[in-house]
């Protein structure tokens, strides 16, 4: 059975960092692309960024490039967000989702249950 | 970037009805990298449709996706309790995913 489980929200203040993990197991991890999807509270979806098997294609939303970046290590089945910068449009509900293959334009099949980041002074 | 425009925002149907939920792209999107997702109050999305008309694992066949070019659809033939949710179609292109702004299906 896919897991994904993050970890690393909290409350941070503007301009501050937090970095982000999420655990994968269940598949073989470095089989598949991974991405970031974030939800503001009482709000829609919006991805954020996703690495591809071998992290050699990366992409970011236009609202974090420059703030956010995404790594992964295939030894530990783990996917990590480093967000910098943080503003309070940032507060949101993040998932870690599997993409359906290796390549980073298969859509998402498995979601975390999320971390919540809030950003507030 | 793509934008994707979902109607209605809301659908109020009755269990058993027909429910129609369209998605528009502002420019043609490959039916490749076109998805359906339904996310419920509390819980995660969950994928339904991948490349604009194939089910995803374990997804019943009463879900099906059409289209193509900049206009896709999501049909679910008979409404079911648990199908009452909100319903987000997904694009990718030029190495950006989006997402439109969801479609509510509520109980009428």
């Amino acid at each position: 059975e896919v897991q994904l489980v993050e970890s690393g929200g909290g409350l941070e203040q503007p301009g501050k960092s937090l970095r982000l993990s999420c655990a994968a197991s269940g598949f073989t991890f470095d089989d598949y692309a991974m991405h970031w999807v974030r939800q503001a509270p009482g709000k829609g979806l919006e991805w954020v960024s996703g690495i591809n098997w071998n992290s050699g294609s990366i992409g970011y939303a236009d609202s974090v490039k420059g703030r956010f970046t995404i790594s992964r290590d295939n030894a530990k089945n783990s996917l990590y967000l480093q967000m910098n910068s943080l503003r309070a449009e940032d507060t949101a509900l993040y998932y870690c989702t599997k993409g359906l293959a290796a390549a980073s334009w298969y859509p998402f099949d498995s979601w975390g249950q999320g971390t919540l980041v809030t950003v507030s002074s | 970037e793509i934008v994707l425009t979902q109607s209605p925002g809301t659908l109020s149907l009755s269990p058993g009805e027909r429910a129609t939920l369209s998605c528009r792209a502002s420019q043609s999107v490959s039916s490749t990298n076109l998805a359906w997702y339904q996310q419920k109050p509390g819980q995660a999305p969950r994928l339904l449709i991948y490349g604009a008309s194939s089910r995803a694992t374990g997804i019943p066949d009463r879900f099906s996706g059409s289209g193509s070019g900049t206009d896709f659809t999501l049909t679910i033939s008979r409404l079911e309790p648990e199908d009452f949710a909100v319903y987000y179609c997904q694009q990718y292109g030029s190495s950006l995913w989006t997402f439109g702004r969801g479609t509510k299906v509520e109980i009428k």
